[in-house]
């Protein structure tokens, strides 16, 4: 079963705003990690959140962790064109043993910035 | 570095017969990931790898799917019959450091993409 549920399910916005995506799940983690996927190609990795973290920053994104209410969010701001795809949250297992270091995806949100 | 290579990029086949994907993950990584990805979902894991042992594969359909990692470096993913319900994307991922809490993040490829008609 997949573990991240993110919201919304698709989101378009205009070239220059901000777009907010929400993931939360429902088991502990050990991190939390946020992917884009254009189009036809693979998942690219963005960033990366570790349980004892509540925020951090690469560029244009924002990524938040509010363990207690087991959700994050992504932010990205002054969205472009470019922006346009899909954007998953991933969460991997808190626990020890090794089946629970693996990587389970949410159903991601589809992004769609208009220039 | 080179990123993560596989092949055929589309297959197109008929329901109960048999097809095979192949992967080449970046050169060193330990860990190597097979996910299935149905149109407007997000990838589901198959099979993990760590070196040329599996990790987990209680997602793998063991009575039509299989897979192997010779020598710990190519992969191939077998699906013989094939169903309907195996249209998707087939994406190899791998990362650096065997399973664990490293912390460390995926890198996938561009996936083939099956049609089962």
């Amino acid at each position: 079963s997949q573990q991240g549920e993110e919201d919304p399910q698709a989101l378009s916005i205009q070239e220059g705003e901000n777009a907010t995506m929400n993931c939360s799940y429902k088991t502990s983690i050990n991190n939390l990690q946020w992917y884009r996927q254009n189009s036809g190609r693979g998942l690219v990795h963005l960033i990366l959140i570790r349980s004892n973290e509540r925020e951090k920053h690469s560029g244009r994104l924002r990524v938040t962790l509010d363990t207690s209410k087991k959700s994050s969010s992504l932010l990205i701001t002054a969205s472009r064109a470019a922006d346009t795809a899909s954007y998953f949250c991933a969460t991997e297992g808190g626990n020890s043993g090794g089946s629970n270091y693996k990587l389970t995806f949410g159903k991601g949100t589809l992004l769609t910035v208009n220039p | 570095e080179a990123g993560v290579a596989q092949s055929p990029r589309y297959k197109i086949i008929e329901k109960r017969q048999s097809v095979a994907f192949w992967c080449n993950p970046i050169s060193g990584h330990a860990t190597l990931y097979w996910y299935q990805q149905i149109l407007g979902q997000g990838p589901k894991l198959l099979i993990q790898f760590q070196n040329n042992g599996v990790v987990d594969d209680s997602q793998l359909p063991k009575d039509r799917f299989s897979a192997e990692r010779l020598k710990g470096v190519d992969s191939t993913l077998k699906i013989q019959p094939a169903k309907l319900e195996d249209s998707a994307v087939y994406l190899c991922a791998s990362s650096s450091h065997p399973v664990g809490p490293y912390n460390s993040p995926l890198h996938f490829g561009n996936g083939t993409r099956l049609t089962v008609t």
